[in-house]
C-alpha cells in the first residue's frame, strides 16, 4: 500500500544546514511536497517537486528527489530558530483521486 | 494559506454531542479534502468532495461521521455523538482542479470532554 516515512526528530545548531529525509512507496506519485507546521498553526506549503525532476532550489530550501530509491530530502541552509517546526513530506497519489499521503512529520529543533 | 477559512478554530464538545466543522474554500476552488491529525500522529485522509458530490470517503469512519459540500456555502464535516477519541485537529484543503496545488486551512481543534 501507500506509505510515506520520515524520521521523527532532528536537532541542529543555528546557522548549520538541516537535512530532512523522506521515503515513499508509491512509484506512480506525481508531485511530492514539503509542508511546515508551526505549533498550534495550520500547514504551510514550503515547496514541491514534480516527479520527473531531480532537484529544485528555492532560496534557502533545496529539494532532492531520487526516484529510483523513492527518496526525497529537504535541505534548509543557514537554519534559523524560526525554522523550528514540524516538517511533513507528502506525495500525491496519481491514481486514487489525487489525495495526499502524508508522513508523520519530522520535528526540527534549532538550538542557538 | 489564508484563503481557506476553517471555523471554529477551537471547539469543545461533551461526549455525545454533535460537532460541526466548516471549511470555506479559496474562491474558485471546487475540490475539498478533509484530513484528521490525531495527537502524536500524522495527517490521515478522510474524505474528498467536489461540489455536491462525495468522490472518495475511504478514510471516513463508518459511523457518526459525514461530510457535505453544498452548491452554496462551506463544506461541513459533521461528527455525531462525539467520543474522546474524536479529539484531534481537523484540516481541510482545497484545490481548483484535481491536479493543482492544495491550500490548507488553519484547522479546527476539537476537544471532547
Amino acid at each position: 500500500g501507500e506509505d510515506v516515512e520520515q524520521s521523527l526528530f532532528l536537532s541542529v545548531r543555528e546557522g548549520d544546514s538541516s537535512v530532512i529525509n523522506c521515503t515513499y512507496t508509491d512509484s506512480s506519485s506525481t508531485y511530492l511536497y514539503w509542508y511546515k507546521q508551526e505549533p498550534g498553526a495550520g500547514l504551510q506549503l514550503l515547496t514541491y517537486i514534480f516527479s520527473n525532476m531531480d532537484m529544485k532550489q528555492d532560496q534557502r530550501l533545496t529539494v532532492l528527489l531520487n526516484k529510483k530509491d523513492k527518496h526525497l530530502s529537504l535541505r534548509i541552509a543557514d537554519t534559523q530558530t524560526g525554522d523550528s517546526a514540524i516538517y511533513f513530506c507528502a506525495e500525491r497519489d496519481a491514481g486514487n483521486n489525487r489525495k495526499l499521503i502524508w508522513g508523520l512529520g519530522t520535528s526540527l529543533a534549532v538550538n542557538p | 494559506n489564508a484563503g481557506v477559512m476553517q471555523n471554529p478554530r477551537h471547539l469543545v464538545r461533551r461526549r455525545g454531542q454533535e460537532a460541526r466543522l466548516r471549511c470555506s474554500p479559496v474562491k474558485g476552488h471546487s475540490h475539498v479534502y478533509w484530513y484528521r491529525q490525531l495527537p502524536e500522529e500524522g495527517l490521515k485522509f478522510m474524505v474528498y468532495l467536489q461540489k455536491e458530490n462525495i468522490i472518495d470517503e475511504s478514510g471516513m469512519p463508518k459511523e457518526r461521521f459525514s461530510a457535505e459540500f453544498p452548491k452554496e456555502g462551506p463544506s461541513i464535516l459533521r461528527i455525531q455523538q462525539v467520543v474522546r477519541g474524536d479529539s484531534a485537529a481537523y484540516f481541510c484543503a482545497t484545490t481548483q482542479g484535481a491536479n493543482t496545488e492544495a491550500f490548507f486551512g488553519q484547522g479546527t481543534r476539537l476537544t471532547v470532554v
